[in-house]
């Protein structure tokens, strides 16, 4: 079974500075892929970034990027310039491909609060 | 429509009622997820439609779980007699490529309370 964890269940950061969120997860598989997802009061679920397991440039978007280190397992979050917007939970998920389909394993989160 | 919808929005149960939510995809996205999300914690997958065939529900709790795509778009989620533990928000996601590696794009979730 794969299991994701996110050690920092709060964090807080002063606008236009940056934060890194951290992850990691525990898998037996070789080809999987990663994501952060962002989760506004609103509750809609919204896609920040992916990383394929067998990539090994870190991914990026904007003022976000992530640093990948496969072999420990980790899968961190940097958002730089942090922007009020980006007040939200924030969760890792883990996908593996099956033959019957797709399954996500997600984090619990990490609440980021971002101070004017 | 632009995005997921899901209804009701909230739902108030009382234990032991059946209960049906319903998802709207994306029109044209082949992949469909169900997740529930407990209070305080992530997601956890529930099962996963490739157009109308439910190719994985090994993420549903119990026997009381049923899912459907009758027509490979609309998905409705039915929880049968309903428990207090299922008191949870159930996500609904979809994704165009039928590997589902793509972007899934997430409703604003149904929040379910029983009583």
């Amino acid at each position: 079974a794969q299991t994701v964890t996110q050690s920092q269940p709060e964090m807080s950061v002063q606008e236009a500075e940056t934060v890194t969120l951290s992850c990691t997860y525990d898998t037996s598989e070789n080809n999987y892929y990663l994501f952060w997802y962002k989760q506004p009061p609103s509750r809609q679920m919204i896609l920040v970034i992916r990383q394929e397991a067998y990539k090994q440039q870190n991914a990026t978007e904007n003022r976000f990027s992530v640093n990948f280190q496969k072999a420990a397992k980790s899968f961190s979050l940097k958002i730089s310039d942090s922007q009020l917007g980006d007040t939200a939970m924030y969760f890792c998920a883990f996908m593996k491909q099956y033959s019957t389909g797709n399954q996500f394993y997600f984090g619990t989160g990490t609440s980021l609060t971002v101070i004017p | 429509g632009a995005g997921v919808s899901q209804s009701p929005r909230y739902k108030v149960a009382k234990r032991g009622q059946d209960v049906a939510l319903r998802c709207d995809p994306i029109s044209g996205h082949v992949s469909l997820f169900w997740y529930q999300q407990a209070l305080g914690q992530g997601p956890e997958f529930l099962t996963y439609f490739q157009n109308e065939a439910q190719l994985d529900k090994s993420g549903l709790p119990s026997d009381r779980f049923f899912a459907e795509r009758p027509e490979g778009s609309v998905s409705t989620l039915k929880i049968q007699r309903t428990q207090q533990e299922d008191s949870a928000v159930y996500l609904c996601a979809s994704s165009f490529p039928t590997s589902g590696t793509d972007t899934q794009y997430f409703g604003p979730g149904t929040r379910l309370t029983v009583l």
